[in-house]
């Protein structure tokens, strides 16, 4: 069974400050996908990681795929309050057609 | 160029009632899963239809089922409600690219579902 553990599941720092959420699995995906979503709203895409090792940066946000594709990290530089909110990791197989999402991390900046 | 519309955006049952949820999908999209969230967690993946068949089944019972019409809309039915069920029921569209790692999905706003 194929599992997404995300970390932490729930942090509330300052504005300004910087943070990482992790997602770890033991299963190798064929790419992984990070959702935001906001209270009473469905999960928005951020950003798709394909390649091992990819990096890829939306302004403030940078993302990263493991080399071995077995897990991703969200590094948010500088967090303002916008940025809170319900963080997804979902990791895709090829021979699947779901997804296996993370449990979340709840994300909340203080002004 | 609408996204993904779903209705009712909130309703209120009781244990061994039935509910059927409705979504449109984006314009071009004709794959459409729907899954459950349960507060301060992740979707779970319920099923997913794709021609007007149920192309693959998460783990839920079969009071869980669902239908999709020629025009791609779809719907999903709960049968015989428990606590449990109590949920935000998420609809998401794609484009058929084969498989979940292709596509883009484009989620509803869901459907609030409380369970008394």
């Amino acid at each position: 069974t194929q599992l997404l553990e995300q970390s932490p599941q729930f942090l509330s720092i300052q504005e300004g400050e910087n943070l990482t959420v992790y997602c770890n699995s033991s299963s190798v995906f064929s790419s992984l996908q990070w959702y935001r979503q906001e209270p009473g709203e469905g999960p928005v895409l951020l950003v798709t990681v394909v390649t091992g090792g990819e990096v890829k940066k939306l302004k403030r946000l940078t993302f990263q795929f493991g080399d071995a594709r077995k897990d991703s990290s969200l590094h948010i530089t500088a967090a303002q309050p916008g940025d809170t909110g319900l963080y997804l990791c979902a990791g895709a197989d090829d021979s699947n057609y779901q997804l296996i999402w993370g449990a979340g991390t709840k994300l909340i900046i203080k002004p | 160029d609408a996204g993904v519309t779903q209705s009712p955006t909130h309703l209120i049952k009781t244990r061994g009632q039935q509910v059927t949820l409705r979504c449109s999908p984006k314009s071009g999209h004709d794959t459409v899963s729907w899954y459950q969230q349960a507060l301060g967690q992740g979707p779970q993946f319920i099923f997913q239809y794709y021609e007007e068949e149920e192309r693959q089944r998460g783990n839920f019972p079969d009071r869980f089922s669902g239908h999709q019409f020629p025009n791609y809309s779809s719907e999903l039915n709960v049968n015989a409600l428990l606590l449990g069920d109590s949920a935000l029921y998420l609809c998401a569209s794609s484009p058929d690219g084969g498989y979940s790692g292709a596509n883009v999905l484009t989620f509803g706003a869901g459907s609030r579902l409380t369970v008394l």
